[in-house]
C-alpha cells in the first residue's frame, strides 16, 4: 500500500488552463503540505495543513489554491496556469508539525 | 533563510567516504536530513536534535552543532546506492525550510 499518494504523475496543459493536483495518505497522520522542487531543484515549502487547518501559506500566488477535505486528503487547485509555474510538486505528510516527513511521489507539470 | 550546503557536487568511488555540510544563518532547533534519487521523492534520512548529538543509520551518521548553526552528515565507504542529492531541512517555526542540495555520485 502506497502510504502517500498523488495523482497525477504527469500533468501537461497549456497557459491560462485550471487544474488540480489530489493527495492522499494513509497513514493517519494529522499535518499535511504541499512542496514546490523547481528545474534547480530547490525545495520550497507553498502550505500545511494540520488537522484541515491551514496554518503554512508561503508567498504563493492566490492562483493557487489548496483544500483539505479531511485529515487525509490534500489537494491543489492551480489557476490561470502560466509557465513559470512549471516544476515538480510534492505533497507529503508527518505525524505532527515538524516530523519526519513522507513525500508522495511527485507530480510533474508542464505548462506550454 | 534557506540553509546552505556544501559542497554542491561530490563524486565519489565506491568504498569512499564523504562529508555534507549544511549551515544556517538562523538558530536552529533540529535538523533533518533527506536523500532524493533521480526522478524520485526525497526520503527521510534522519533527524537531529539540539544537543550536539550524533545519529547514525548504517554508514551514514550526522552531527549537529546548534552554537555554530551547523549539521553535517558523513558518509562512510560509500555505496552505489547512495548516489542521489541530499538535502538539509532546518525547521523555521511550523515549517521545514531545506537546504540548497549536494549531489552525489558514486561510481564503481
Amino acid at each position: 500500500d502506497t502510504a502517500v499518494s498523488q495523482t497525477p504523475k504527469y500533468l501537461v496543459t497549456q497557459m491560462g488552463n485550471d487544474k488540480s493536483i489530489k493527495c492522499e495518505q494513509n497513514l493517519g497522520h494529522d499535518t499535511m503540505y504541499w512542496y514546490k522542487q523547481d528545474s534547480k531543484k530547490f525545495l520550497k515549502i507553498m502550505f500545511s495543513y494540520n488537522n484541515k487547518e491551514l496554518i503554512i501559506n508561503e508567498t504563493v500566488p492566490n492562483r493557487f489554491s489548496p483544500k483539505s477535505p479531511d485529515k487525509a486528503h490534500l489537494n491543489l487547485h492551480i489557476n490561470s496556469l502560466e509557465l513559470g509555474d512549471s516544476a515538480v510538486y510534492f505533497c507529503a505528510s508527518s505525524l505532527q508539525r515538524q516530523g519526519k516527513l513522507f513525500f508522495g511521489s511527485g507530480t510533474q507539470l508542464s505548462v506550454l | 533563510q534557506q540553509p546552505v550546503q556544501s559542497p554542491q557536487a561530490v563524486i565519489l568511488r565506491e568504498g569512499e567516504d564523504a562529508v555534507i555540510n549544511c549551515s544556517s544563518s538562523k538558530a536552529l532547533y533540529s535538523v533533518h536530513w533527506y536523500r532524493q534519487k533521480h526522478g524520485e521523492a526525497p526520503i527521510f534520512l534522519m533527524i537531529l536534535l539540539k544537543g550536539g548529538e550524533q545519529k547514525g543509520h548504517d554508514k551514514i551518521s550526522a552531527s549537529f552543532n546548534e552554537k555554530k548553526q551547523q549539521s553535517s552528515l558523513y558518509l562512510t565507504a560509500s555505496q552505489l546506492s547512495y548516489s542521489g542529492t541530499y538535502f538539509c531541512g532546518t525547521e523555521n517555526t511550523d515549517k521545514l525550510i531545506f537546504g540548497t542540495g549536494t549531489r552525489l555520485q558514486v561510481f564503481p
